[in-house]
């Protein structure tokens, strides 16, 4: 166990609709990270959240968005969703932002399947 | 952009033997992070190893090392008396020294034959 929790486990939804992954991390940790992984892109990166500010942005749609909340748990918001869409989604938390020892740890992931 | 690459979809190994995973990467820095994750079919990313690239002394976590090979660009994992638990999807990482994101390989998945 990471300490890193995400809810819901699976999440199956239509084509068109609207979902929120939430993301806790794990105590003492102020970075919270977005990662996709499906089986065309493989892992990707889709944004960086730290002590509430967004820190980076990798290969996130516009459909997408995400924030961090004053507690630290963040939520990614899926719009429009489209099949290919489907696939699971990871958060990662740390205690920093980069440097030494600054590892990431992984969430069980959420797994969305679009209809 | 950093491009992490592992050129074995599958590898297979006898229980109590040892098996390498390749990976390779491109980065025109000097400093930076290489991890290995496994990926179990629960689906949970588990770091197995870490390696700074400043530091010439190969990684080793119990039954996990590496050879690092930072002029090649080449970063290897050996897991060594290998386990049944040791089946899983394994990804290697990269990470540039003051940055935040990981970049990762497209994976190998590790099979162990009783």
């Amino acid at each position: 166990d990471s300490g890193v929790t995400q809810t819901p486990k699976h999440l199956i939804t239509a084509t068109g609709q609207r979902v929120t992954l939430r993301c806790s991390p794990r105590s003492g940790d102020l970075s919270v990270y977005w990662y996709q992984q499906s089986l065309d892109q493989g892992l990707q990166f889709l944004i960086h959240y730290y002590n509430g500010e967004e820190r980076a942005k990798g290969n996130i749609l516009e459909r997408f968005s995400a924030q961090q909340f004053p507690d630290l748990h963040s939520e990614l918001n899926l719009s429009s969703l489209e099949l290919g869409d489907s696939a699971l989604y990871f958060c990662a938390s740390s205690v920093g932002t980069g440097g030494a020892g600054n590892e990431q740890f992984f969430g069980p992931g959420t797994r969305l399947t679009v209809l | 952009a950093q491009t992490v690459t592992q050129s074995q979809p599958e590898m297979s190994v006898q229980e109590a033997e040892t098996v390498t995973l390749s990976c390779t990467y491109d980065t025109s820095e000097s400093d930076y992070y290489l991890f290995w994750y496994k990926q179990p079919p629960s689906r949970q990313m588990i770091l197995v190893i870490r390696q700074e690239a400043y530091k010439q002394q190969n990684a080793t976590e119990n039954r996990f090392s590496v050879n690092f090979q930072k002029a090649a660009k080449s970063f290897s994992l050996k897991i060594s008396d290998s386990q049944l638990g040791d089946a899983a999807m394994y990804f290697c990482a990269h990470r540039r020294s003051n940055d935040y994101k990981l970049s990762f390989g497209a994976g190998t998945t590790v099979t162990v034959r009783a």
